[in-house]
């Protein structure tokens, strides 16, 4: 069975500072894992996604995640946040396609200007 | 090209009755998917369909069902409707499934469902 674990519900960082969201997963297989954005009132957006080629994977907007299989971790970051970053962010889990898709339970992110 | 779009965006129902909501998949997207947002909580996937087939289904009672028409576009029916259906439902389009795969979803805004 898969899951997935946001370490915490809200974050808080002032504009220009450094943005790390947790993400840990538990997969019996060789997951592929992504990060989604929803910014209120819109849809869901794909930030970035990992599917066992580079374990470094970077996305729109100058995000990037690193996948750590000892760690079960999937964490995300920015090296400078903006405030247009203030949003809701999941991280997903699934194998393929097929597969049942498993959004973690969120993290707010909020930016102090 | 139109994203994905879903309709009504907004629905009030009471407890009890029956409610349709619909999803345009984007031109060329073969696969539609099925999730319940409950304010506060990640998307929470209720089915998936290719080629007029259920071919994934979360764990969701039998009050939910939806099927896929011929241009690709879905239905979701929930009947028998309770205060806790209350949720946002997204509609998400990707490519045909490939098999050991997986294809990026698109997601609609959503429609916001109110159960009185």
């Amino acid at each position: 069975a898969q899951s997935v674990t946001q370490l915490d519900s809200h974050v808080s960082v002032s504009e220009g500072t450094p943005v790390l969201l947790r993400c840990n997963y538990s997969s019996s297989y060789s997951p592929s894992l992504f990060w989604y954005v929803q910014h209120p009132n819109k849809g869901l957006q794909l930030l970035l996604k990992y599917t066992s080629a580079a374990t470094l994977v970077k996305g729109i907007n100058g995000f990037e995640a690193e996948f750590k299989k000892s760690e079960t971790s999937f964490h995300l970051t920015k090296p400078s946040a903006h405030m247009s970053d203030a949003a809701e962010y999941f991280c997903v889990v699934t194998k393929t396609s097929y597969d049942k898709v498993i959004f973690g339970p969120g993290t707010s992110l909020s930016v102090i200007p | 090209d139109a994203g994905v779009t879903q309709s009504p965006t907004h629905l009030i129902k009471t407890r009890g009755q029956h409610v349709t909501l619909r999803c345009s998949p984007i031109s060329g997207h073969k696969s539609v998917s099925w999730y319940q947002q409950v304010l506060g909580q990640g998307p929470q996937f209720i089915f998936q369909y290719y080629e007029k087939e259920e071919r994934g289904r979360g764990n969701f009672p039998d009050r939910f069902s939806a099927r896929q028409f011929p241009n690709y576009s879905s239905e979701l029916n929930v009947n028998a409707l309770l205060l806790g259906d209350s949720a946002l439902y997204l509609c998400a389009s990707s490519l045909v499934p490939r098999e050991g795969l997986y294809n990026e979803q698109f997601f609609g805004p959503g429609t916001r469902l109110t159960v009185l």
